[in-house]
């Protein structure tokens, strides 16, 4: 079976850009987490994602935003990009909510 | 407020040494889901365990073991005869249900196994 699968795995921009970042759950999952884990700070939790609908999201600013699809497929964009979003931002999903998240990989960005 | 609370930032120990990582929560919920995940140096979180907070069963996975205290609160973690391969980062965190399932991560605990 396949994990979570997160596309890409680096990603270089200057501040001002917008960033795309993709991430496919395990087959069956319905939910999809973002986490951002920036250098020294853990891992802080972004948004929530659930049968295409955003559930929850953390304390970010409204310019990080994303969307699920009907596969449950999901991506995170993260616009009018700023030297302090250089992270690596993880994907997650789960079963249900009773059930642990299994982690991605992450993308790394690198914002110039 | 801080939810979890991992107060070790580092530990280093020698090969084949017994090593316990703390984790405390703060919740006020009656129902919540405790968890411990284990960063490599590759990146990837890798799930080890889950607890539901009814579950204050003390619990065993070859040299892993994890020790649930509701009365203080925590739910650490012990690795026995400690191996390199061991060496990674190891995130305790709290599944609250009442809090729309937030789930919210402790700072982490860097452990290094020398041999």
């Amino acid at each position: 079976e396949a994990g979570v699968t997160q596309s890409p795995t680096h990603l270089i921009k200057t501040r001002g850009q917008q960033a795309t970042l993709r991430c496919s759950p395990i087959s069956g999952h319905t939910s999809v987490y973002w986490y951002q884990q920036a250098l020294g700070l853990g891992l802080q939790f972004l948004l929530w994602y659930d049968e295409g609908e955003e559930r929850n999201r953390g304390n970010f600013p409204p310019r990080f935003s994303g969307r699920q699809f009907p596969n449950y497929s999901s991506e995170l964009n993260v616009n009018a990009l700023e030297l302090e979003d250089s992270a690596l931002y993880l994907c997650a999903s789960s079963l249900n909510l009773d059930q642990p998240q299994h982690f991605g990989d992450g993308t790394r960005l690198s914002i110039l | 407020a801080q939810k979890v609370t991992q107060a070790q930032t580092e530990i280093s120990v020698v090969e084949k040494e017994d090593v316990t990582l703390d984790c405390v929560y703060e919740t006020r919920d009656t129902t919540y889901y405790l968890f411990w995940y284990k960063q490599p140096p590759s990146g990837e979180l890798v799930f080890l365990i889950r607890r539901n907070s009814f579950d204050e069963q003390n619990e065993i996975s070859g040299r892993y073991s994890w020790n649930f205290q509701k009365s203080t609160s925590s739910f650490n973690f012990t690795i026995t005869a400690s191996q390199v391969v061991d060496s990674a980062v190891y995130f305790c965190a709290l599944r609250e249900t009442y809090n729309n399932n937030d789930m919210r991560f402790g700072a982490g605990t860097r452990l290094t196994v020398k041999p």
